[in-house]
């Protein structure tokens, strides 16, 4: 079965610190897709990036950088050079290709981790 | 606009008494889904819907209800709250077909039952 696990519940960094937030999933499907979501305080949820699992390529958006690496599972979420404005509860999510079809592109999150950047 | 309208924001009730969350979009999605948020457990999907009248259960379907009777509108029913399901909701959808293509949340519903 599939899960994600986002260890660390909540970071509190200082402006413009770099700040790591992990992700590890578990799936048996050799196709699927991983995503990160930010939820700021408003309480929406903001795509931030999709890879598929054939794509290990890192990945770079402004401040946000990705590196997935199969190897050892994981997915994980840098912020660079962080402000204020990132505060706000992360979440990374697996959709197994199996899963499309079976259950309506289901999505399986992690716990979600909280970051807090202070001024 | 592409959206996924919710409604209402903010919802609170008593205990036993029925409510009906509505969720509709406009991009002609197959794909619709709820998922409930709880701290430290993400989010869950409740219910989804491959589309008109094709309805199924997701991981934690216990005490809800769903229907599609139009492409657009995937309404979540809760027909006797309890507080357990105290929760922030969200409706989603997505293109149908084998290819992934990327959820599209509403806005949540925050749901408290006393």
């Amino acid at each position: 079965a599939q899960k994600v696990t986002q260890a660390q519940t909540e970071i509190s960094v200082v402006e413009k610190e770099d700040v790591t937030l992990d992700c590890v999933y578990e799936t048996r499907d050799t196709t699927y897709y991983l995503f990160w979501y930010k939820q700021p305080p408003s309480g929406e949820l903001v795509f931030l990036i999709r890879r598929n699992s054939f794509d290990e390529q890192n990945e770079i958006s402004g401040r946000y950088s990705w590196n997935f690496q199969k190897s050892t599972s994981s997915f994980n979420f840098t912020i660079t050079a962080s402000q204020v404005v990132d505060s706000a509860v992360y979440f990374c999510a697996l959709s197994e290709a199996g899963m499309i079809k079976a259950a309506g592109n289901k999505l399986t999150f992690g716990g979600g981790t909280r970051v807090l950047v202070k001024p | 606009e592409a959206q996924v309208t919710q409604n209402p924001r903010y919802l609170i009730t008593v205990t036993g008494k029925k409510l009906t969350v509505t969720c509709s979009q406009n991009m002609n999605h197959e794909y619709m889904s709820w998922y409930r948020q709880d701290p430290g457990l993400g989010l869950r999907q409740i219910y989804y819907s491959m589309n008109v009248e094709v309805t199924d259960k997701g991981d934690v379907p216990e005490g809800y209800k769903v229907s599609r009777k139009e492409k657009r509108n995937f309404p979540l029913i809760l027909e006797s709250p309890s507080p357990n399901q105290t929760s922030l909701y969200f409706c989603a959808s997505s293109l149908g077909g084998e290819r992934n293509s990327p959820l599209h949340f509403g806005n949540g519903t925050r749901l408290t039952v006393t």
